[in-house]
């Protein structure tokens, strides 16, 4: 079935590149998204990908595309303290069924 | 200003006990979804409606119940609430011409 993979934790400094990986398995996915969740908040969308793209840019994040290998990448630049959060990956199947990840805790190191 | 409301916020309920959490939307949007968000396992969706009168199951549908009457409210039923149900519940809409799902704030639920 359908599944999104990506891992639990990732610890980052200030100021460095943080690179949060996710991997999918639905070859006929249309769009891949980001979201982020700050602690007691909703989901707010960062950024997303149509399938038939490889790469996304937009300010500091950078979104790669590799269909090939259903892996999905987000890049945030110069990480600050305002981007620790949980960071969810998900496939959109069809209509409006979408697929998330478990997320990715983002911690910010001084 | 563009919103998803969700109510109640919090709700302690006990086994059985049928509830309802509502959810509204004033941006118009023809998809509206429904997911719990569990600890390790992510957010699951729930059920989803593509428009008025057109509803469908997620991933985990099983013990919930929807309905779409009016396009801006999206209500989720829990008949018979079990502990196995305690979670936090996001609802979200998006307009069919876009990508950009709404959440609402949340609703955390227990179920004694």
């Amino acid at each position: 079935g359908e599944d999104v993979e990506q891992s639990l934790f990732l610890s980052v400094r200030e100021g460095d590149s943080s690179v949060i990986n996710c991997t999918y398995t639905d070859s006929s996915s249309t769009y891949l998204y980001w979201y982020k969740q700050e602690p007691g908040a909703g989901l707010q969308l960062l950024t997303y990908i149509f399938s038939n793209m490889d790469m996304k840019q937009d300010q500091r994040l950078t979104v790669l595309l590799n269909k090939k290998d259903k892996h999905l990448s987000l890049r945030i630049a110069d990480t600050q303290t305002g981007d620790s959060a949980i960071y969810f990956c998900a496939e959109s199947i069809w209509d409006d069924k979408i697929i998330f990840g478990k997320g990715t805790r983002l911690h910010i190191l001084p | 200003e563009a919103q998803v409301t969700q109510n109640p916020r919090y709700l302690i309920t006990v086994t059985g006990k049928k509830l309802t959490v509502t959810c509204s939307q004033n941006m118009n949007h023809e998809y509206m979804s429904w997911y719990r968000q569990d600890p390790g396992l992510g957010l699951r969706q729930i059920y989803y409606s593509m428009n008025v009168e057109v509803t469908d199951k997620g991933d985990v549908p099983e013990g919930y119940k929807v309905s779409r009457k009016e396009k801006r409210n999206f209500p989720l039923i829990l008949e018979s609430p079990s502990p196995n149900q305690t979670s936090l519940y996001f609802c979200a809409s998006r307009d069919g011409t876009r990508n950009e799902q709404f959440f609402g704030p949340g609703t955390r639920l227990t179920v004694l």
